[in-house]
Formats: C-alpha cells, sequence, structure tokens
C-alpha cells in the first residue's frame, strides 16, 4: 500500500538549531517525493522536490531509497520557519495524485 | 494572478443535505484536483478532473462527485453529508504534464 508515514505531531527548537523533519514512505516503485509547507493562516504551498535537487529557504531533503525515507533539514532553524510541514509522494507523473503524511508542526523559539 | 480560489470559505451544512463547493484553477491549468483535510490530519485525495472528466478517483464513496468546465474551473458536491465529511476540502490546479500543483485556500465544510 502507498503510505506516507510522518512519526512526529510536534518538533520543537530554538532558533539556530538544527531541523530535521523526518519523513518515510511505502510504495512499490519509484514515486517523486515532496515536501509542503503551510504557514500560519496560510495556503499549501510546495516547498521543495526530490527531483529538483534543491534548497529552498535553506531546507534539503534527500531521497533514500534503501530507507525509504525523505527527511527535511536545516542546519539552522529560523523563527519564520515555525509552520506545519507535510510530505507527500506521487507517481512519477508530478501531476498525479499526492499523497500525504499527517503533517509535522515546527515550532522555533527565540 | 489569483492563483486557485475557492468559495465559499466557510459553510454550515445539516447532516443528509447536499453541498456544492466551487474552485476556479490558476491562470493557464487545465487540471482541478479536491482533497479532503480533516482536523489533525494531511491532506487525502479525492478526484481529479482533466478535459471535463474524472480522470483519477480516490477512496471516497460515490456521495461526492464532481464537475469540471470548459473553463477548467470545478464543483465538488456531496450528497447526505455525515458529521465525518466535516473537514477543509481543498481545491489544487495544476497543468498537465506540468509540474505540481497551486493550492487553494480551501473551504471549511461543518456538518451538525
Amino acid at each position: 500500500a502507498q503510505r506516507v508515514t510522518q512519526p512526529e505531531k510536534l518538533l520543537s527548537v530554538f532558533k539556530g538549531a538544527p531541523v530535521e523533519l523526518k519523513c518515510n514512505y511505502s510504495y512499490s516503485g519509484s514515486p517523486e517525493l515532496f515536501w509542503y509547507v503551510q504557514y500560519s493562516r496560510q495556503r499549501l504551498q510546495l516547498l521543495l522536490r526530490h527531483i529538483s535537487r534543491e534548497s529552498i529557504k535553506g531546507f534539503t531533503a534527500d531521497l533514500n531509497k534503501g530507507e525509504t525515507s525523505f527527511h527535511l533539514k536545516k542546519p539552522f532553524a529560523q523563527e519564520e520557519d515555525s509552520a506545519m510541514y507535510y510530505c507527500a509522494l506521487s507517481k512519477s507523473r508530478s501531476t498525479d495524485k499526492l499523497i500525504f503524511g499527517t503533517g509535522t508542526r515546527l515550532q522555533v523559539f527565540p | 494572478d489569483a492563483g486557485v480560489t475557492q468559495s465559499p470559505t466557510h459553510l454550515i451544512k445539516t447532516r443528509g443535505q447536499q453541498v456544492t463547493l466551487r474552485c476556479s484553477p490558476k491562470s493557464g491549468h487545465d487540471t482541478v484536483s479536491w482533497y479532503q483535510q480533516a482536523l489533525g490530519q494531511g491532506p487525502q485525495f479525492i478526484f481529479q478532473y482533466y478535459e471535463e472528466e474524472e480522470r483519477q478517483r480516490g477512496n471516497f464513496p460515490d456521495r461526492f462527485s464532481g464537475h469540471q468546465f470548459p473553463n477548467y474551473s470545478s464543483e465538488l458536491n456531496v450528497n447526505a453529508l455525515l458529521l465525518g465529511d466535516s473537514a477543509l476540502y481543498l481545491c489544487a490546479s495544476s497543468l498537465a504534464g506540468g509540474q505540481g500543483y497551486t493550492f487553494g485556500s480551501g473551504t471549511r465544510l461543518t456538518v451538525v
């Protein structure tokens, strides 16, 4: 079965601390993996995707096919990073349906 | 560019009633997907419309139906509402073969 697991509902860190939001997936094939972010009172928006291999707002995520993981990392958290983060996967086509995890709320304290 | 527009923003319905939610996609997008997000959960895929036809469907009962119009806008209809249908309904538009989704702000449906 296709599934995305985000084991942490809440992650709290202090400003400047490293952040790692965990995401594991199960999928029979080669999926596309995404991280979406929802800031307070804003709509869900794409943060990054594994095929782009880019760094957005200091965040990076590496797809580990052996561990079926796609953890989101940032070396130094900022207060403005506080938001809800969702990991999601889809089939190889970018506009195929998205399967989301339950989300992790990141709180960055000053 | 207004992005994805959804209406209404909030809605309260009584159990057993029917509801219609509306979505206007981002300019240039031709595909519309609907998601249900229950409290504390991630969005769950309901269905996707392209060229006025349902192209994919998630694990939702037939009470959930939709439509796409020639201008690419879309409606989500839910019949015989249950208390468990209370959720945030998200619309996402995309370009077929393109690079990902743009989400709307959602319609908050409360069934009492």
